[in-house]
């Protein structure tokens, strides 16, 4: 069964600096999309990130980045320049063909000005 | 972009009544809706999977004669929670996919309190 770990339960970053938030994951298969979501305080759940197995590279959103290692089925986040609206929950995410997604169990994140 | 719309954002109700949560796809076609119940500071847990004119699957432990899912309609799915009680307080999550494009698109969000 696939199955997605999130070990840090909270972690802090000061306000312009980078902090990176991990994600494991366990699955047999070879072709799925994992993804990185945002809840803030309002639990409104916003896509932060998606990357696709198959591409090697790793994705890009502007401030957001992922180091996706395939072979160690590891799906970092790092999120740059952090900004007092970062602060939220971060869920890891994993999904393959048409089926449900399977979540970790979160990073709350907090950002210090 | 892709908009779910769930109603209400928040519904109390007296232990024994019944309560419909509506999720509706304003913008594309949900061929798969699948709702979540995330309790505090807890992730979300699958809770049923429904595809548009099938029956939901429902996910281990979940009482389907309790936690009904009806999705007639590409553009609309329901779930009713049946003769409510505390303990089925929580935040309940709609999140809907298109067959056409591989994305998950969640609604705002239900905040169940049952008094």
């Amino acid at each position: 069964a696939q199955t997605v770990t999130q070990s840090q339960p909270e972690m802090s970053v000061q306000e312009a600096e980078t902090v990176t938030l991990s994600c494991t994951y366990d699955t047999s298969e070879s072709d799925y999309y994992l993804f990185w979501y945002k809840q803030p305080p309002s639990r409104q759940m916003i896509l932060v990130i998606r990357q696709e197995a198959y591409k090697q590279q790793n994705a890009t959103e502007n401030r957001f980045s992922v180091n996706f290692q395939k072979a160690a089925k590891s799906f970092s986040l790092k999120i740059s320049d952090s900004q007092l609206g970062d602060a939220a929950m971060y869920f890891c995410a994993y999904g393959y063909n048409t089926d449900k997604l399977i979540f970790g169990t979160g990073t709350r994140l907090q950002v210090f000005p | 972009g892709a908009v779910v719309s769930q109603h209400p954002s928040r519904v109390i109700c007296k232990s024994g009544t019944s309560v419909k949560i509506e999720c509706r796809s304003l913008d594309f076609q949900a061929t798969t809706m699948f709702w979540y119940r995330q309790f505090p500071k807890q992730s979300l847990m699958l809770m049923a999977t429904s595809n548009e004119g099938s029956k939901a699957t429902y996910e281990q432990g979940v009482e389907k004669d309790k936690f009904l899912i009806n999705h007639a309609s590409l553009t609309l799915s329901t779930l009713t929670v049946t003769s409510a009680h505390p303990e089925d307080s929580s935040f309940y999550i709609c999140s809907a996919r298109s067959g056409q494009t591989y994305g998950y698109t969640f609604g705002s969000g239900t905040r169940l309190t049952v008094v």
